[in-house]
């Protein structure tokens, strides 16, 4: 079983509709929970970030962690053609120093115009 | 700030060859990462640096793979001989201080494809 499991997609939805994204996880120890977005032919660029239990919103996206149910989302209200891209979780292990970042496969995302 | 430059976009070359991989991290950045990119196992972390000393390779697939960083402006990653399943995504990234407090900073990645 991979650490961080995350449907691939893809996913298409019309403008204007709200986008939920999620990705499951085996490991408690993971501490921090993080969102990136790649474009294509780019590198993924970070899109959010949080430590916690709950929600987090920044404008059009909400991050959403249930350390509980081992569960993230990211919610995108007011979507738009510019959000097509391929977005990827990512969780971080910080243990004294030592640092580890395990990515999703990321879900590809188009929005219809 | 011109970002995480990684020369050459893309690189095509036959099974056997050398491949070079170039990375120019962010002024001041003391993490440098290199991962690859593939559709079935998505960014697989393949080594990293902390102000120019290897941390952590358990990711470098086999010995066929090296990487240096031998100032705190360039990283390369070579693969040598190259084979058709190194085909993938070369990313380069960096960051400040570790990732707790400094996102990951990515460059637009080496196309690589091994013919």
């Amino acid at each position: 079983q991979k650490e961080v499991e995350q449907d691939p997609g893809p996913l298409s939805v019309p403008e204007g509709a709200i986008v939920s994204l999620n990705c499951t996880y085996s490991n408690s120890a993971f501490q921090y929970f993080m969102w990136y977005r790649q474009y294509s032919r780019k590198g993924p660029e970070l899109l959010m970030y949080t430590y916690s239990s709950g929600n987090k919103e920044d404008g059009r996206f909400t991050a959403q962690v249930d350390k509980s149910s081992k569960y993230i989302s990211l919610f995108i209200r007011d979507s738009q053609p510019s959000d097509s891209a391929t977005y990827l979780c990512a969780l971080l292990i910080s243990n004294f120093g030592n640092e580890k970042l395990t990515f999703g496969t990321g879900t590809r995302l188009t929005i219809i115009p | 700030d011109a970002g995480v430059i990684q020369s050459p976009r893309h690189e095509v070359t036959e099974m056997g060859q050398e491949v070079t991989l170039r990375c120019k991290p962010i002024s001041g950045h003391d993490y440098l990462f290199w991962y690859r990119q593939t559709m079935m196992r998505g960014l697989e972390l393949l080594i990293y640096f902390n102000n120019n000393v290897p941390i952590d390779d358990s990711g470098m697939p086999e010995d066929r793979f090296s990487a240096k960083m031998p100032n705190a402006s360039f990283s390369t990653l070579k693969i040598q001989p190259s084979e058709p399943r190194d085909s993938a995504v070369y990313f380069c990234a960096s960051s400040f201080s570790g990732q707790m407090n400094s996102p990951l900073h990515f460059g637009n990645g080496t196309r690589l494809t091994v013919t």
